[in-house]
């Protein structure tokens, strides 16, 4: 099984740029989330997708940040205009969904996309 | 104050030793609890999790759960090289989505 695939694995762009970083999850998986660790810190949900339907964007930091994900595949965030505090590194993670079970969902992380805003 | 606390480390043994890695947590909500391992460059890879409190074992790994304490450990007996990364815990509540997360422990296991 291919694993979660995230691109690009780093991007360096000027403050005020934009930046679009892609997630490819695990075939099958219906729940797609996005996280975030930004330098010295943990890492922080921003939110998490159903299908195309985002489910839960209490993480997501401002309205410069856009997350869809069209036809329930892939999914895209996108930051605009790109600010010094956005640097980080932005995971993605995916999980089955399954009906009617509140336990722990097993979730698989991509090895990150790597934002340098300078 | 942050919702889960975990020393960034970085911790360093030598080959052989056991190692003991916590996180304390302040939401008495939290259910699930979980460990997971992030080599450099990849993403977290989850090792273990537990549900409420008590202990699981897997291996050469041991998690334990104190929700009266609100404390939560992980032990790597007879540690490898191999072992050498960033352990990060990660909560939440049951029937939530979300993960919290500590900071991650950064542990280097010596030959």
């Amino acid at each position: 099984e291919a694993g979660v695939t995230q691109f690009p694995s780093h991007s360096v762009i000027e403050k005020g740029q934009t930046v679009t970083l892609r997630c490819d999850p695990i075939s099958g998986h219906d729940n797609l989330y996005w996280y975030r660790r930004v330098m010295g810190k943990e890492i922080k949900f921003l939110l998490h997708f159903v299908k195309e339907s985002k489910q839960d964007e209490s993480g997501m930091p401002n309205n410069r940040f856009l997350a869809e994900r069209t036809g329930g595949t892939y999914s895209t965030l996108k930051v605009q205009p790109a600010e010094l505090e956005d640097s980080g590194v932005y995971f993605c993670a995916s999980s089955r969904l399954l009906a009617g079970v509140s336990g722990a969902n097993v979730l698989t992380f991509g090895a990150g996309s790597r934002l340098t805003v300078l | 104050q942050k919702e889960v606390e975990q020393d960034p480390g970085p911790l360093s043994v030598p080959e052989g030793a056991i190692v003991s890695l916590n996180c304390t947590y302040s939401n008495s909500a939290f259910q699930y609890f979980m460990w997971y391992r992030q080599y450099s460059r990849k993403g977290p890879e989850l090792l273990m999790y537990t549900y409420s409190s008590g202990n699981k074992e897997d291996g050469r790994f041991t998690a334990q759960v104190d929700k009266s304490s609100k404390y939560i450990s992980l032990f790597i007996r007879d540690s490898q090289p191999s072992d050498s990364a960033t352990y990060l815990c990660a909560m939440k509540v049951g029937g939530a989505q979300k993960l919290v997360f500590g900071q991650g422990t950064r542990l280097t296991i010596n030959p």
